[in-house]
């Protein structure tokens, strides 16, 4: 399997623009989870998803983000309109429901505003 | 809520001896706890994960124990070596994945 996929690995952006970042977890996962990395706060959960279903939201930080999961391999994280305190690493990592399985990351997406 | 402290948040060692990260959390109804390590400016590689049943995980040099009791975990890297450079991170799992801060590891040749 390839793991978890993360596109872009980059994005740089103006203050004001619309980000939308994305994710392909591994086949047979059906736990998604997004996290955001800053060097103050650390690594943060945003949303999980059980079965493409949000279960948890309450890490998103404002209403200028959006996550969604139409399907079992596809998950996007919107973020507008963008901001520099957005500037972070966002993660996503996938583990299956049930069982006693670690979680799998993918690379991640390096986020800069200006 | 969760709380992971792992401490110390740095440490510098000559290559060759051993080191000897610690990770504590507050709540004891944890699934399992994972270990990481992340290279500066990439993502997180897994190294050892240790299921709530379990006292201990064993990867080469690497050997984890749990005490769920107390709420530690230990991580253990034998021999260290340069590449062994890395921040570590520390994560528990009840229904989602909370993190440590992070030990910062440099291994001096």
């Amino acid at each position: 399997d390839a793991g978890v996929i993360q596109s872009p690995r980059h994005e740089v952006t103006e203050m004001g623009q619309e980000v939308t970042l994305r994710c392909k977890p591994i086949s047979g996962h059906d736990s998604l989870f997004w996290y955001r990395q800053t060097m103050m706060r650390g690594l943060e959960l945003l949303i999980y998803f059980n079965n493409n279903v949000p279960i948890d939201d309450s890490g998103m930080p404002e209403d200028r983000f959006s996550a969604k999961m139409p399907n079992a391999s596809f998950s996007t994280l919107k973020i507008q309109p963008s901001e520099p305190r957005d500037s972070a690493v966002y993660f996503c990592a996938s583990r299956p429901i049930w069982g006693d399985y670690g979680y799998t990351f993918g690379s991640g997406t390096r986020l800069t505003v200006v | 809520k969760q709380e992971v402290t792992q401490i110390p948040a740095a440490l510098s060692v000559p290559e060759g001896e051993n080191l000897v990260l610690n990770c504590s959390f507050t709540d004891s109804a944890i699934y399992n706890l994972q270990w990481f390590r992340q290279d500066p400016g990439k993502g997180l590689t897994s190294l050892l994960l240790i299921q709530s049943s379990q006292r201990e995980q064993t990867s080469g040099r690497l050997n984890a124990s749990l005490d769920k009791s107390s709420g530690r975990s230990t991580l253990y890297i034998a021999a260290s070596q340069p590449g062994d450079s890395a921040t570590y991170l520390c994560a528990v799992s009840d229904y989602k994945l909370s993190f440590g801060a992070g030990t910062t590891v440099t291994v001096r040749a």
